[in-house]
Protein backbone atom coordinates (compact mmCIF):
# COMPACT_ATOMS: atom_id res chain seq x y z
CA UNK A 1 0.00 0.00 0.00
CA UNK A 2 1.10 3.25 -1.00
CA UNK A 3 1.89 5.25 2.35
CA UNK A 4 3.87 8.15 4.01
CA UNK A 5 4.84 7.26 7.94
CA UNK A 6 5.48 9.27 10.64
CA UNK A 7 6.74 8.39 14.00
CA UNK A 8 6.03 8.92 16.72
CA UNK A 9 2.04 10.11 16.66
CA UNK A 10 2.18 11.40 19.77
CA UNK A 11 5.06 13.20 21.75
CA UNK A 12 5.29 14.97 25.32
CA UNK A 13 8.49 15.55 26.13
CA UNK A 14 10.36 18.89 27.93
CA UNK A 15 11.74 21.91 26.80
CA UNK A 16 15.63 21.29 25.71
CA UNK A 17 15.52 17.51 24.91
CA UNK A 18 16.48 16.54 21.52
CA UNK A 19 14.04 14.63 19.24
CA UNK A 20 13.42 12.76 15.95
CA UNK A 21 10.16 12.56 13.95
CA UNK A 22 10.79 9.81 11.15
CA UNK A 23 9.17 10.15 7.73
CA UNK A 24 9.20 6.90 5.29
CA UNK A 25 7.78 7.15 2.01
CA UNK A 26 7.06 3.94 -0.27
CA UNK A 27 6.18 5.63 -3.24
CA UNK A 28 9.67 6.40 -4.74
CA UNK A 29 8.84 9.74 -4.58
CA UNK A 30 11.57 12.75 -5.19
CA UNK A 31 10.04 15.56 -3.22
CA UNK A 32 9.52 15.11 0.68
CA UNK A 33 8.40 17.79 2.83
CA UNK A 34 7.51 18.98 6.67
CA UNK A 35 4.68 21.34 7.63
CA UNK A 36 3.58 22.44 10.94
CA UNK A 37 -0.16 23.46 11.41
CA UNK A 38 -1.33 25.74 14.44
CA UNK A 39 -4.83 26.79 14.58
CA UNK A 40 -5.67 29.45 12.37
CA UNK A 41 -2.33 29.67 10.65
CA UNK A 42 -3.27 26.69 8.65
CA UNK A 43 0.03 24.38 7.06
CA UNK A 44 3.25 26.34 7.70
CA UNK A 45 6.40 24.89 5.53
CA UNK A 46 9.07 23.76 7.36
CA UNK A 47 11.99 22.22 5.05
CA UNK A 48 11.83 20.90 2.12
CA UNK A 49 13.80 18.57 -0.15
CA UNK A 50 14.05 17.68 -3.57
CA UNK A 51 15.99 15.07 -4.28
CA UNK A 52 18.48 12.82 -2.21
CA UNK A 53 21.33 15.41 -0.12
CA UNK A 54 19.33 18.57 -1.60
CA UNK A 55 17.12 20.23 0.97
CA UNK A 56 16.17 23.53 1.65
CA UNK A 57 14.44 25.99 4.40
CA UNK A 58 10.69 26.47 4.24
CA UNK A 59 8.53 29.21 5.57
CA UNK A 60 9.66 28.38 9.30
CA UNK A 61 12.90 26.31 9.48
CA UNK A 62 14.19 28.25 12.85
CA UNK A 63 14.93 25.61 15.21
CA UNK A 64 14.56 22.52 12.92
CA UNK A 65 16.79 20.21 11.06
CA UNK A 66 16.56 17.99 8.64
CA UNK A 67 18.31 15.27 6.22
CA UNK A 68 17.80 13.38 3.26
CA UNK A 69 20.27 11.03 2.67
CA UNK A 70 18.50 8.08 1.44
CA UNK A 71 15.02 8.65 -1.25
CA UNK A 72 13.04 7.42 1.23
CA UNK A 73 13.45 8.79 4.30
CA UNK A 74 13.09 12.65 5.92
CA UNK A 75 13.53 13.29 9.38
CA UNK A 76 12.64 16.26 11.29
CA UNK A 77 14.92 17.11 13.90
CA UNK A 78 14.58 19.28 16.89
CA UNK A 79 17.70 19.89 18.66
CA UNK A 80 16.44 21.96 21.38
CA UNK A 81 12.59 21.87 21.38
CA UNK A 82 10.85 24.69 23.09
CA UNK A 83 7.37 25.48 23.80
CA UNK A 84 6.39 26.82 20.80
CA UNK A 85 7.01 24.24 18.64
CA UNK A 86 4.17 22.48 19.97
CA UNK A 87 2.33 21.35 17.23
CA UNK A 88 0.77 19.09 14.98
CA UNK A 89 3.64 18.11 12.42
CA UNK A 90 2.88 16.86 8.73
CA UNK A 91 5.36 14.80 6.39
CA UNK A 92 4.39 14.92 2.53
CA UNK A 93 5.55 13.68 -0.59
CA UNK A 94 5.11 14.09 -3.86
CA UNK A 95 6.09 12.29 -6.90
CA UNK A 96 7.33 15.71 -9.23
CA UNK A 97 10.99 17.27 -7.75
CA UNK A 98 8.88 20.72 -7.49
CA UNK A 99 6.50 19.30 -5.59
CA UNK A 100 3.79 22.25 -6.83
CA UNK A 101 2.74 20.94 -9.57
CA UNK A 102 1.53 17.66 -8.62
CA UNK A 103 -0.37 16.34 -5.30
CA UNK A 104 1.05 15.79 -2.05
CA UNK A 105 0.52 12.58 0.07
CA UNK A 106 0.64 13.28 3.59
CA UNK A 107 1.41 11.33 7.03
CA UNK A 108 -1.01 10.77 9.67
CA UNK A 109 0.96 13.56 11.42
CA UNK A 110 2.60 13.80 14.92
CA UNK A 111 1.54 15.89 17.58
CA UNK A 112 3.87 17.18 19.86
CA UNK A 113 3.47 19.15 23.52
CA UNK A 114 6.77 21.21 24.47
CA UNK A 115 6.61 21.20 28.28
CA UNK B 1 -2.64 40.25 1.82
CA UNK B 2 -2.34 36.79 2.49
CA UNK B 3 -0.77 34.94 0.04
CA UNK B 4 -3.62 32.65 0.15
CA UNK B 5 -7.29 33.58 1.57
CA UNK B 6 -10.47 31.57 2.80
CA UNK B 7 -13.20 32.65 4.62
CA UNK B 8 -12.79 30.56 7.69
CA UNK B 9 -16.42 29.61 8.05
CA UNK B 10 -17.87 27.79 9.99
CA UNK B 11 -20.66 27.49 7.48
CA UNK B 12 -23.48 25.46 8.79
CA UNK B 13 -25.81 23.93 6.17
CA UNK B 14 -28.61 21.46 6.41
CA UNK B 15 -28.14 18.31 4.19
CA UNK B 16 -29.01 18.67 0.48
CA UNK B 17 -28.05 21.73 0.84
CA UNK B 18 -25.55 23.50 -1.98
CA UNK B 19 -22.83 25.37 -0.72
CA UNK B 20 -19.72 27.44 -2.09
CA UNK B 21 -16.45 28.42 -1.09
CA UNK B 22 -14.25 30.95 -2.56
CA UNK B 23 -10.17 30.88 -2.23
CA UNK B 24 -8.15 33.96 -3.44
CA UNK B 25 -4.78 33.94 -4.01
CA UNK B 26 -1.86 36.74 -4.44
CA UNK B 27 0.80 34.74 -7.22
CA UNK B 28 -0.49 35.41 -10.76
CA UNK B 29 2.27 33.05 -11.72
CA UNK B 30 0.65 29.83 -9.88
CA UNK B 31 -0.80 27.27 -12.72
CA UNK B 32 -2.75 24.24 -10.99
CA UNK B 33 -4.64 24.88 -7.80
CA UNK B 34 -5.97 21.83 -5.24
CA UNK B 35 -8.51 21.42 -2.99
CA UNK B 36 -7.95 19.16 -0.01
CA UNK B 37 -10.10 17.82 2.74
CA UNK B 38 -9.15 17.73 6.47
CA UNK B 39 -11.10 16.05 8.99
CA UNK B 40 -10.38 16.72 12.65
CA UNK B 41 -6.61 15.65 13.36
CA UNK B 42 -6.00 13.91 10.54
CA UNK B 43 -4.25 14.20 7.69
CA UNK B 44 -5.15 16.22 4.39
CA UNK B 45 -6.43 14.15 1.75
CA UNK B 46 -6.79 15.81 -1.95
CA UNK B 47 -10.29 16.20 -3.36
CA UNK B 48 -9.63 18.15 -6.16
CA UNK B 49 -6.89 19.54 -8.91
CA UNK B 50 -7.68 22.49 -11.07
CA UNK B 51 -5.34 23.04 -13.71
CA UNK B 52 -7.98 24.97 -16.31
CA UNK B 53 -10.70 26.77 -15.74
CA UNK B 54 -12.47 23.92 -14.32
CA UNK B 55 -13.44 20.53 -12.71
CA UNK B 56 -16.59 18.65 -12.06
CA UNK B 57 -16.28 14.84 -9.65
CA UNK B 58 -19.87 14.03 -8.95
CA UNK B 59 -20.99 16.37 -6.38
CA UNK B 60 -18.31 18.51 -6.68
CA UNK B 61 -17.09 21.66 -9.09
CA UNK B 62 -14.29 23.53 -8.51
CA UNK B 63 -13.89 26.58 -10.80
CA UNK B 64 -10.84 29.00 -11.75
CA UNK B 65 -10.47 32.54 -12.69
CA UNK B 66 -7.08 33.43 -13.16
CA UNK B 67 -8.31 37.31 -13.96
CA UNK B 68 -9.81 37.69 -10.48
CA UNK B 69 -7.09 35.37 -8.56
CA UNK B 70 -9.83 32.99 -7.40
CA UNK B 71 -10.92 29.07 -7.36
CA UNK B 72 -14.03 28.36 -5.68
CA UNK B 73 -15.54 24.71 -4.69
CA UNK B 74 -19.63 24.09 -4.82
CA UNK B 75 -21.13 21.33 -3.19
CA UNK B 76 -23.84 20.17 -4.20
CA UNK B 77 -26.72 17.70 -2.58
CA UNK B 78 -24.37 18.10 0.96
CA UNK B 79 -24.52 14.89 2.57
CA UNK B 80 -23.30 14.41 6.29
CA UNK B 81 -19.94 12.54 5.92
CA UNK B 82 -18.94 16.24 3.80
CA UNK B 83 -18.38 18.12 7.23
CA UNK B 84 -14.89 18.85 7.06
CA UNK B 85 -12.31 21.45 6.68
CA UNK B 86 -11.58 22.29 3.45
CA UNK B 87 -8.19 23.86 2.61
CA UNK B 88 -7.07 25.79 -0.93
CA UNK B 89 -3.67 24.55 -1.74
CA UNK B 90 -1.94 27.10 -4.22
CA UNK B 91 1.87 26.02 -5.88
CA UNK B 92 4.07 28.40 -6.17
CA UNK B 93 4.86 29.16 -10.08
CA UNK B 94 7.87 27.49 -11.97
CA UNK B 95 10.53 25.59 -9.73
CA UNK B 96 10.12 27.78 -6.45
CA UNK B 97 11.29 26.37 -3.18
CA UNK B 98 8.06 26.60 -0.89
CA UNK B 99 5.99 24.23 -3.49
CA UNK B 100 2.62 24.86 -1.89
CA UNK B 101 1.20 27.39 -0.31
CA UNK B 102 -2.21 26.42 2.23
CA UNK B 103 -4.85 28.67 3.07
CA UNK B 104 -5.87 28.62 6.49
CA UNK B 105 -9.29 26.54 5.35
CA UNK B 106 -12.89 26.49 5.76
CA UNK B 107 -15.14 24.35 8.13
CA UNK B 108 -18.29 23.23 6.75
CA UNK B 109 -20.64 21.40 9.12
CA UNK B 110 -23.77 19.79 7.04
CA UNK B 111 -26.55 19.26 9.78
CA UNK B 112 -29.52 16.62 9.95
Amino acid sequence: EAQVTQNPRYLITVTGKKLTVTCSQNMNHEYMSWYRQDPGLGLRQIYYSMNVEVTDKGDVPEGYKVSRKEKRNFPLILESPSPNQTSLYFCASSLSRTGGHQPQHFGDGTRLSIL
Amino acid sequence: RKEVEQDPGPFNVPEGATVAFNCTYSNSASQSFFWYRQDCRKEPKLLMSVYSSGNEDGRFTAQLNRASQYISLLIRDSKLSDSATYLCVVPEGGTGRRALTFGSGTRLQVQP
